[in-house]
């Protein structure tokens, strides 16, 4: 059973910059686990922020940026914005003859 | 725009079956790959299955596997979820969410669509 960790809170000042990160229990997170980042705010569906590792969506404000750091898949906040607190969730994407998707268990990021 | 709206939602006893759809709009339904993803009331995303454009390949979480069934209508641009077996911990929002080719480049969500396992 595959598990994927987030960090469960972070708190950044507005203006600030924040790191969140997904580590994956089968070993350092690559370019082939195709890292995802969502972002839910409360009583709202998901949005996407980030698929493939770093790729943005025409919406995805530009402060949002993702990468790899350290074996794991990085979801970088700069200049974050009071709008921004909400739950961030990666999603890592396992191939082969069974497809798996696994989300992390979310970080609820506060902006204070 | 592109709309992906999820129904059949409800209250279902334990054992018992439910059907959800996720009907689209805006976009050529029949490219794309789409994904079911569930949330537990207050807890995170839980990845439930995914098929692909053609409906060639279906893939499922070990948790659902053998009691739900992933399947999709081209021609009525709809996506389906026969839920069989429940259990109180299949309750939960259901997301249909649509890929633009690949299964791992998530982009569009629906709204959800509340499913109660209860007596």
């Amino acid at each position: 059973q595959t598990v994927v960790t987030q960090e469960p809170s972070l708190t950044v000042s507005p203006g600030g910059t924040v790191t969140l990160t997904c580590a994956s229990s089968t070993g350092a997170v690559t370019s082939g686990n195709y890292p995802n980042w969502f972002q839910q705010k409360p009583g709202q569906a998901p949005r996407t922020l980030i698929y493939s590792t770093s790729n943005k969506h025409s919406w995805t404000p530009a402060r949002f940026s993702g990468s790899l750091l350290g074996g794991k898949a990085a979801l970088t906040l700069s200049g974050v914005q009071p709008e921004d607190e909400a739950e961030y969730y990666c999603l890592l994407y396992y191939g082969g003859a069974q497809l798996q998707c696994v989300f992390g268990g979310g970080t609820k990021l506060t902006v204070l | 725009q592109v709309q992906l709206v999820e129904s059949g939602g409800g209250v279902v006893q334990p054992g018992g079956s439910l059907r959800l759809s996720c009907a689209a709009s805006g976009f050529t339904f029949s490219d794309y790959g789409v994904h079911w993803v569930r949330q537990a009331p207050g807890k995170g995303l839980e990845w439930v299955a995914f098929i692909r454009y053609d409906g060639s390949n279906k893939y499922y979480a070990d948790s659902v596997k053998g009691r739900f069934t992933i399947s999709r209508d081209n021609s009525k641009n709809t996506l389906y979820l026969q839920m069989n077996g429940l259990r109180a911990e299949d309750t939960a929002v259901y997301y249909c969410a649509k890929t633009s080719g690949q299964p791992y480049y998530f982009d569009y969500w629906g709204q959800g669509t509340l499913v109660t396992v209860s007596s």
